[in-house]
């Protein structure tokens, strides 16, 4: 089956500083990859997407992402934090092709910006 | 274009009672996945439905249940609720069963199992 782990739950940036918020992943498929936000009191919102092709993703508010299959990871980067940015964020997995809507979510990082 | 709309919003039952959710996909998807979110378990995948068909099913027990009509519109129902029941209730709806389109989530439906 496939995990997905987020190294820290807690990540604090100063207002300006780079964002890096980190996953890994385990498949034995070519994998299928997400980062989700959530604000408090909503659902969640889709960042950005790896399905195929180019390994550098680009998504909304300014955050990328790299799929890199030698090191099976999904970080998440944005060159400088926005107060607006304080959020939790989440890294999924699809299970596989036809299994689109069953995503495996890491436990999540919480990010803070200090002003 | 409208985002998925889920009601209600907030929900109070008690033990041994039992719930149903509504979930309203964006128009033209067809594929709906429901999740549950609690801060000790995380984000787990309860069913995915497409087309009126369930084509997959998380590791939860027979008391939860869904169904999905033939205007895509989902339901879940949760029968002799347990306090550890109490979590919020998201689904996510998507064009089709594969993965690349993405989910789109709802805002909740956050239930309170007193």
């Amino acid at each position: 089956a496939q995990s997905v782990t987020q190294l820290g739950s807690h990540v604090s940036v100063s207002e300006g500083a780079l964002v890096l918020l980190r996953c890994n992943y385990s498949s034995s498929v070519p994998p299928y990859l997400f980062w989700y936000v959530q604000y408090p009191n909503q659902g969640l919102q889709l960042l950005l997407k790896y399905t195929t092709g180019a390994t550098l993703v680009k998504g909304i508010n300014g955050f990328e992402a790299e799929f890199k299959k030698s090191e099976t990871s999904f970080h998440l980067t944005k060159p400088s934090a926005h107060m607006s940015d304080a959020a939790e964020y989440f890294c999924a997995v699809s299970e596989g092709y036809n299994q689109g809507g069953k995503l495996i979510f890491g436990q999540g990082t919480e990010l803070s910006v200090k002003p | 274009k409208a985002g998925v709309t889920q009601t209600p919003r907030y929900l109070i039952k008690t033990r041994g009672q039992q719930v149903t959710l509504s979930c309203s996909p964006i128009s033209g998807h067809r594929s709906v996945s429901w999740y549950q979110q609690t801060p000790g378990q995380g984000l787990q995948f309860l069913f995915e439905y497409f087309s009126e068909t369930q084509r997959n099913k998380g590791n939860f027990p027979g008391r939860f249940s869904g169904r999905q009509f033939s205007n895509s519109r989902s339901e879940m129902n949760v029968s002799t609720l347990e306090l550890g029941d109490s979590a919020l209730y998201l689904c996510a709806s998507s064009l089709s069963p594969e993965p690349s389109p993405g989910l789109f989530f709802g805002p909740g439906t956050r239930l309170t199992v007193l």
